[in-house]
């Protein structure tokens, strides 16, 4: 069972306008949550991240904003670039070390 | 050597042989991490080392499974008696501190493919 989903394998948007990516997590103890970017043939890239006590993190363009009731959090990216085309990984943390990571979701930000 | 690096980039073995991945982490990084990501799914945990101890093996699938680290360096995992469903791409990671809330930092990965 998995205890970080993200729901959509795949998301595409226009250059210019906003990209949302989500992901839901099913353990109240996680407190740390991160994204991470991954371009083909290269290792994940540490993107941002958010603690527990904590709703919202801005980084330039993106935003994370995390939900605790509704063990969601999402990734604002405003406005997209072709650059940012690639798989986004939601990972969090708690209690360990460890990272537990969702599966992905592939951006493909279109000229 | 900014970043993590890992050797083999790729490698191709058969059923039943053993192979060795290595992991050169950050300089001055003391904790490193060693995670697989299947197919289609995202990055599985297996083990990660404190200095030259590993804390937490908990992710290690089996006993063909094995890792070390010296130096408070390189790292090596090892499996031994490859299956098919070994094949994966195994990431290294490293962080400045053990702690919680330290960014992890991954390397490239080795693809490894079993037939």
């Amino acid at each position: 069972d998995q205890q970080v989903k993200q729901n959509s394998p795949s998301l595409s948007v226009q250059e210019g306008r906003i990209s949302i990516l989500n992901c839901d997590y099913t353990n109240s103890m996680f407190d740390y949550f991160l994204w991470y970017k991954k371009y083909p043939a290269e290792g994940p890239t540490f993107l941002i991240s958010i603690s527990s006590i904590k709703d919202k993190n801005e980084d330039g363009r993106f935003t994370v904003f995390l939900n605790k009731s509704a063990k969601h959090l999402s990734l604002h990216i405003v406005p997209s670039q072709p650059g940012d085309s690639a798989v986004y990984f939601c990972a969090v943390q708690g209690g360990s070390e460890k990272l537990v990571f969702g599966k992905g979701t592939k951006l493909t930000v279109n000229p | 050597g900014a970043g993590v690096s890992q050797s083999p980039s790729n490698k191709v073995t058969e059923k039943g042989k053993d192979v060795e991945l290595r992991c050169d982490p950050i300089s001055g990084h003391t904790a490193l991490y060693w995670y697989r990501q299947s197919l289609g799914q995202g990055l599985e945990f297996l083990i990660y080392f404190q200095g030259n101890s590993a804390p937490d093996k908990s992710g290690l699938p089996s006993d063909r499974f094995s890792a070390e680290r010296t130096g408070g360096s390189v790292s090596t995992l090892t499996i031994q008696r490859t299956q098919q469903e070994d094949s994966a791409v195994y990431l290294c990671a490293s962080s400045f501190l053990s702690v919680l809330q330290e960014t992890q930092y991954f390397g490239p990965g080795t693809r490894l493919l079993v037939l």
